[in-house]
């Protein structure tokens, strides 16, 4: 079962601000987030792992709710650039395995001038 | 670094045909990854590999087959081509099975089976 993302889509005027959200009903490992521009392959956004350790781009923000099994990605004053779909990867702690991940819904984000 | 590569681009079978996909990295990574993506949709995993000579199944393999008979080089196989398998399919590695490595994507294929 794939995790479900939230919103599935939302529109930006630059310079605002969005969080995108990643549930799933697994005990995860890591949380990974890429972005896929359109007709391009999907680009390593942040992982976040189990305990704490975070590893992504400097001007990237996200969250990792252990408990809850949930991950947020925090995109603060858009640009442009920042369109595309978001995706979260996640691998889970009972079948998870060489970074096996599963992806989830996609969040559709269009930031306009 | 060239990184992930995917020969080819665009490809159109006739249903019953069969293909390889190609993929190829240069990186030295361990690990590799075969993806289907449907329109509209996340990316689903159809085979992945941890090393020369070992491979695994992963959410959605059937129809498909795949070898690695060398640490660069990781083709995807497609027997008897079905409308279903129209999709974008995705190669991808990473260094090795550490949930803290990123994986890494070619610039995808996308099939069309009539």
């Amino acid at each position: 079962q794939q995790p479900v993302q939230s919103p599935q889509a939302v529109i930006l005027r630059e310079g605002e601000d969005a969080v995108i959200n990643c549930s799933s009903s697994k005990a995860l490992y890591s949380v990974h987030w890429y972005r896929q521009k359109h007709g391009e392959a999907p680009v390593f956004l942040m992982i976040l792992l189990k305990g704490g350790e975070q590893k992504g781009h400097e001007k990237i923000s996200a969250s990792f709710n252990e408990k809850k099994q949930q991950s947020s990605l925090y995109l603060t004053a858009s640009q442009l650039s920042y369109s595309g779909t978001y995706f979260c990867g996640t691998v889970d702690i009972l079948t998870g395995g060489g970074n096996k991940l599963t992806f989830g819904t996609g969040t559709q984000l269009k930031v306009e001038l | 670094n060239a990184g992930v590569t995917q020969t080819p681009k665009f490809r159109i079978l006739k249903i019953g045909q069969s293909m390889t996909l190609q993929c190829t990295q240069d990186m030295n990574h361990n690990y590799m990854y075969w993806y289907r993506q449907d329109p509209g949709m996340g990316l689903k995993l159809i085979y992945y590999s941890v090393g020369a000579g070992i491979t695994d199944k992963g959410e959605v393999p059937n129809g498909y087959n795949v070898s690695r008979s060398t640490t660069e080089d990781f083709p995807l196989r497609l027997e008897l081509a079905a409308p279903s398998q129209t999709s974008v399919y995705f190669c991808a590695s990473s260094l090795d099975g550490s949930s803290y490595n990123e994986q890494f994507f070619g610039p995808g294929t996308r099939l069309t089976v009539l």
